[in-house]
């Protein structure tokens, strides 16, 4: 079945380090990919979007990488602070969403930040 | 401009008990959508809906309804609350499908079954 998954439940980094979480997708169909963070007891936040034509997109401190051919998906913090702790979702937009705007979601990575 | 509000907060239901999770959003959006986060987890998708009067059911849609009668409110109804039901719930909105440009959550409404 359909599933987008995160290598690793948490990152702890350093203040100033970058970092670089990472997310695998099984859906080949999905063409559309979101990155949200979603702080404690808030919901989540969009972050930086990426369609599957392009494998690269920047923004702010922040760069998503798509990988087509692994399914693979990044989302890499420049300079990370202390703010940007949070538990950070990858999300696709599934096989047969149509014009529903439905996503699926994976388990998310909390990210630490140490001073 | 209020974007997504959820109400309440918080619950606690015993079982059995019957509750309406409300959802309103002010930005005259025509996509709404309820997910649920368990601890730990990833958001799953219970319902959702492309406009008023029209709605679909997610992938966990056992044990709840919804309904759409406006553009703005989009209420979700848990009949027979279950521990299983036990989550975070959130309501989103989008003012496009096939992208998710915009795509606004509410602040979420945590509810306990005991």
């Amino acid at each position: 079945g359909e599933s987008v998954g995160l290598h690793l439940p948490t990152l702890s980094v350093q203040e100033g380090d970058n970092s670089i979480i990472n997310c695998a997708y099984s859906n080949s169909a999905s063409d559309y990919f979101i990155w949200y963070k979603q702080e404690s007891g808030k919901g989540p936040q969009f972050i930086i979007d990426i369609r599957s034509n392009m494998d690269k997109r920047q923004g702010q401190r922040v760069t998503v990488l798509l990988n087509k051919t692994v399914k693979h998906l990044s989302l890499q913090i420049a300079a990370t602070q202390p703010g940007d702790s949070a538990v950070y979702f990858c999300a696709e937009n599934g096989r047969g969403s149509g014009n529903t705007g439905k996503l699926i979601f994976g388990q998310g990575t909390t990210l630490q930040v140490k001073p | 401009n209020a974007g997504v509000t959820q109400t309440p907060k918080f619950r606690i239901l015993k079982i059995g008990q019957s509750m309406t999770l409300q959802c309103t959003q002010d930005m005259n959006h025509n996509y709404m959508y309820w997910y649920r986060q368990d601890p730990g987890m990833g958001l799953k998708l219970i319902y959702y809906s492309v406009g008023a009067g029209i709605t679909d059911k997610g992938e966990v849609p056992n044990g709840y309804n919804v309904s759409r009668s406006t553009t703005e409110d989009f209420p979700l109804r848990l009949e027979l609350a279950a521990p299983s039901q036990t989550s975070v719930y959130f309501c989103a909105s989008s003012p496009v499908a096939g992208t998710n440009y915009g795509y606004t959550f509410g602040s979420g409404t945590r509810l306990t079954v005991v």
